[in-house]
């Protein structure tokens, strides 16, 4: 199916740990960004990127990196994970800059222990 | 900067009646975009209307529609004839117009609640 997909969809860390969230979409979206999801706190945007190989931080960007070597691809790395990192984290594309809307991903449901 | 505030954490409808989620926000902008995405069980955020600040009709999807206020800033929901499949997070979300600005800012979310 096409639209944007995220992996894993749970995931358990130790605190220090790291790891990539993977990120893929095949609609050929030049615009990709991650979302993070807490309680009571709606979407906040972490990073995101216009194109391949640009790409610039959000409201809430300190403790993950991003990097975008290619059209479809967008991860995000957890350099060393604290509890405070515990999350759902969303991926979403767009072809307008999300001005007709994002394609979300289905999420991944991250606890850091 | 800009601010939107869902005031309804939760809301209950009855199978086949009609609801109105709320939402508000401030901005000093003039055009704008706003959305209303549903988030299932299943958690992906799907997008349900989208409305543009300088059209003044409202936008309209089906069973939803909305009621777009601009001089108010209010950006209200409704859903009618309400499904067992509609109950779900809601989340209404706003969107500048400027060039070189692509995030959505989020509201808190409201849970509907569909009773057979």
């Amino acid at each position: 199916n096409a639209g944007v997909t995220q992996t894993p969809k749970f995931q358990v860390l130790k605190t220090g740990q790291s790891m990539t969230l993977q990120c893929a979409q095949d609609m050929n979206h030049e615009y990709m960004s991650w979302y993070r999801q807490d309680p009571g706190m709606g979407l906040r945007l972490i990073h995101y990127s216009v194109g391949a190989g640009i790409t610039d931080q959000g409201e809430v960007p300190n403790g993950y990196n991003v990097s975008r070597s290619t059209t479809e691809d967008f991860p995000l790395r957890l350099l060393s994970a604290a509890p405070s990192q515990t999350s759902v984290y969303f991926c979403a594309s767009s072809y307008s800059g999300g001005i007709y809307g994002y394609t979300f991903g289905s999420g991944t449901r991250l606890t850091v222990v | 900067a800009q601010t939107v505030t869902q005031s309804q954490p939760e809301m209950s409808v009855q199978e086949a009646e009609t609801v109105t989620l709320s939402c508000t926000y401030d901005t000093s902008e003039s055009d704008y975009y706003l959305f209303w995405y549903k988030q299932p069980p299943s958690r992906q955020m799907i997008l349900v209307i989208r409305q543009e600040a300088y059209k003044q009709q409202n936008a309209t999807e089906n069973r939803f529609s909305v009621n777009f206020q601009k001089a108010a800033k209010s950006f209200s929901l409704k859903i009618s004839d309400s499904q067992l499949g509609d109950a779900a997070m809601y989340f209404c979300a706003y969107r500048r117009t400027t060039s070189g600005t692509y995030k959505y800012i989020f509201g808190t979310g409201t849970r509907l609640k569909v009773l057979a």
